[in-house]
């Protein structure tokens, strides 16, 4: 089963343009992260959030983290057409991340 | 790039087959997480190996079984193959036996089951 879910399943925009994605997620967690994925490839790791942190930068990107409403948001600033890629927020479990489905980036120039 | 290699990059085999992937881990990295993705969907977790012992195992059968050797490298192997064994399998290699830590995935094996 899907611990979380990525809203909205699809996003296009254009070049300088903000893209936000959202994470909605079902227990308790102690961190939640954020994984890029070109072309049906390899996940890269974006960045990683810890429950007692509200807000979390690294160049473009900037997380947010509401545990009271079990829910997380992407933002990245300023959008190029090499961001195109798939996002994925996944969140721990013993010996395992779990992913939602996703949010489909296009970035157009 | 991570330094997590993963052989071949696709595979084509008839349904009923046997097939093994491999993968190597990053340098320092004791734990291998794999995991299936289907087209459309976010990664499924298969099973992680943690110091050669098998760490915890996702909603898999028993065909899929997997090794981890003493330098970390890892296999995955599926016996009896089926159509809906075609995906993306992914490993991914981490420090520690938790699932918390940050997974440096390979560029994964993209099985097709014919």
């Amino acid at each position: 089963s899907q611990q979380g879910e990525e809203d909205p399943q699809a996003l296009s925009i254009q070049e300088g343009e903000n893209a936000t994605m959202n994470c909605s997620y079902k227990t308790s967690i102690n961190n939640l992260q954020w994984y890029r994925q070109n072309s049906g490839r390899g996940l890269v790791h974006l960045i990683l959030i810890r429950s007692n942190e509200r807000e979390k930068h690294s160049g473009r990107l900037r997380v947010t983290l509401d545990t009271s409403k079990k829910s997380s948001s992407l933002l990245i600033t300023a959008s190029r057409a090499a961001d195109t890629a798939s996002y994925f927020c996944a969140t721990p479990g013993y010996s395992t991340l779990t992913f939602g489905k996703g949010t489909m980036l296009l970035v157009s120039p | 790039e991570t330094g997590v290699t993963q052989s071949p990059t696709h595979l084509i085999k008839t349904r009923g087959q046997q097939v093994t992937l491999r993968c190597s881990s990053q340098s320092g990295h004791n734990t291998v997480s794999w995991y299936q993705q289907a087209l459309g969907q976010g990664p499924q977790f298969i099973f992680q190996y943690y110091r050669e012992e098998e760490n915890g195992r996702g909603n898999f059968p028993p065909r899929f079984s997997g090794l981890q050797f003493p330098n970390y490298s890892s296999e995955l192997n599926v016996n009896a193959l089926e159509l809906d064994d075609s995906a993306l399998y992914l490993c991914a290699s981490s420090v520690g036996r938790t699932g918390g830590t940050e997974a440096f995935f390979g560029q994964g094996t993209r099985l097709t089951v014919v």
